[in-house]
């Protein structure tokens, strides 16, 4: 099955800081890499996501880029605030298998 | 209001016992999601239907049953809790088959098992 590896599994910025955060998949059919975000206490939200005819999506402060040959993507956040501070998810192979998750904290 | 929707958000229980999750959606979605994420996080998919056929089942024990009585809801039944099987459980949603699909997901009920 389509193993999601996903890096750091912790992540500690200061505030206006930028964040990355990895992922690779092994599986070449996946095809649409989402990013989730989990606030506590509640269930994931889709930030932004990305499809394999794509390199590169930003919205606002946040971007995704995804490099197919390489089976990698990664989560951008630049200007940091701490109301990012969250669990984030990546998603492959039919958006069905996480990544372990990352904990971003942001600190004032 | 609310797109997806659980209940209960909270259930504590014994082990042995029978239990129901309720999950509704009222974003006219035609595929609805069972996950599980246990306490480190992990997310892991259970089930998944598509106008209220089964179109995934991992390796979950026979202990949960899925239904789904219509497009809108998706329901997960559980019997002889176990320990193990104390979790938050999310109840999610997509436009279609999850491959191009942003999932919905509801609020989560935890599940104590004691």
């Amino acid at each position: 099955g389509e193993n999601v590896e996903q890096h750091p599994s912790t992540l500690s910025v200061q505030e206006g800081d930028s964040a990355v955060i990895k992922c690779t998949y092994s599986d070449s059919a996946s095809n649409y890499f989402p990013w989730y975000k989990q606030e506590l206490g509640k269930g994931p939200q889709l930030i932004i996501d990305i499809r394999s005819n794509v390199g590169e999506k930003k919205d606002q402060r946040i971007a995704v880029t995804l490099n197919k040959t390489a089976k990698h993507f990664s989560l951008h956040i630049t200007e940091t605030q701490p109301e990012d501070s969250a669990v984030y998810f990546c998603a492959a192979l039919y958006a069905l298998n996480f990544g372990k998750g990352t904990s971003l904290l942001v600190t004032p | 209001d609310t797109a997806v929707s659980q209940t209960p958000k909270y259930l504590v229980t014994q082990m042995g016992n029978d239990k129901s999750i309720k999950c509704e959606q009222n974003l006219g979605h035609d595929t609805m999601y069972w996950y599980k994420q246990d306490s480190k996080k992990f997310l892991k998919i259970m089930f998944s239907y598509n106008n209220k056929e089964l179109i995934i089942n991992e390796t979950v024990p026979n202990r949960f049953s899925p239904k789904s009585p219509d497009k809108a809801h998706l329901n997960l039944h559980i019997n002889s809790l176990e320990l193990g099987d104390s979790a938050v459980y999310f109840c999610a949603s997509s436009p279609g088959p999850t491959g191009y699909n942003e999932q919905f997901f509801g609020p989560g009920t935890r599940l104590t098992v004691l």
